[in-house]
């Protein structure tokens, strides 16, 4: 079955660097376009960002833009967001998710990012 | 810049039917923003409920639906349980590679 499997995540001082993984399974990695959404705790679901399914024209949420560029490594099965200049709006849980007709469609369990000093 | 709105809350009663809503601030939601719903309980991870407007998700009870009503994507539930009770999500597609959450529903079944 599909399954998402999200690592990377931890503390992290303001200005510093990480990079997410999502190791995904059960489906035919290469012909699926992959999201990165965020939620900071309380508060609701944000986009970050998309990959096509070959890796060309990725796409943020202006929120990121300039400081996080999605990749994916399709011999890997694996899909990252590094993640530059962090900052304390930053914390959040980060999902990866299958795209699917233009949707985010299987999601995997999260990771938490905690931006602090 | 664009947002997306939702109720940010709605309450129904055990076995009624509710509809919950998402607009954008500027304009009329077509099928052409792709909407799709989302299902949340408390530390858990997203579960997908509608996409392309209108599409159950795989293992989705069909008391779940999606449709256009008005200017606005709209998720109804029926036969409402117990266990709807969540918070739920849409998302717009806005074209040129980007999406946009609405801020949430917080239902309740009571």
């Amino acid at each position: 079955q599909v399954q998402l499997l999200e690592s990377g995540g931890g503390v992290v001082q303001p200005g510093r660097s990480l990079r997410l993984s999502c190791v995904l399974s059960g489906f035919d990695f290469s012909r699926y376009g992959l999201h990165w959404v965020r939620q900071a705790p309380g508060k609701g679901l944000q986009w970050v960002a998309v990959i096509p399914h070959d890796g060309s024209n990725p796409y943020y949420a202006d929120s990121v833009k300039g400081r996080v560029t999605i990749s994916r490594d399709n011999s890997k099965n694996t899909l990252y967001l590094e993640m530059n200049s962090l900052r304390a709006e930053d914390t959040a849980v980060y999902y990866c998710a299958r795209d699917l007709d233009l949707s985010p469609d299987f999601w995997g369990q999260g990771t938490l990012v905690t931006v602090s000093s | 810049q664009t947002v997306v709105t939702q109720e940010p809350s709605f309450s129904v009663s055990p076995g009624g039917r509710v509809t919950l809503t998402c607009g954008l601030s500027s304009g009329s939601v077509s099928t052409s923003h792709n909407p799709s719903w989302y299902q949340q309980t408390p530390g858990q991870a997203p579960r997908t409920l509608i996409y392309s407007t209108n599409t159950r998700s795989s293992g989705v009870p069909d008391r779940f639906s999606g449709s256009i009503f008005g200017n606005k994507a709209a998720l109804t539930i029926t036969g409402a349980q117990a266990d709807d009770e969540s918070d739920y999500y849409c998302v717009l597609y806005m074209g040129t590679g980007i999406w946009v959450f609405g801020g949430g529903t917080k239902l309740t079944v009571l």
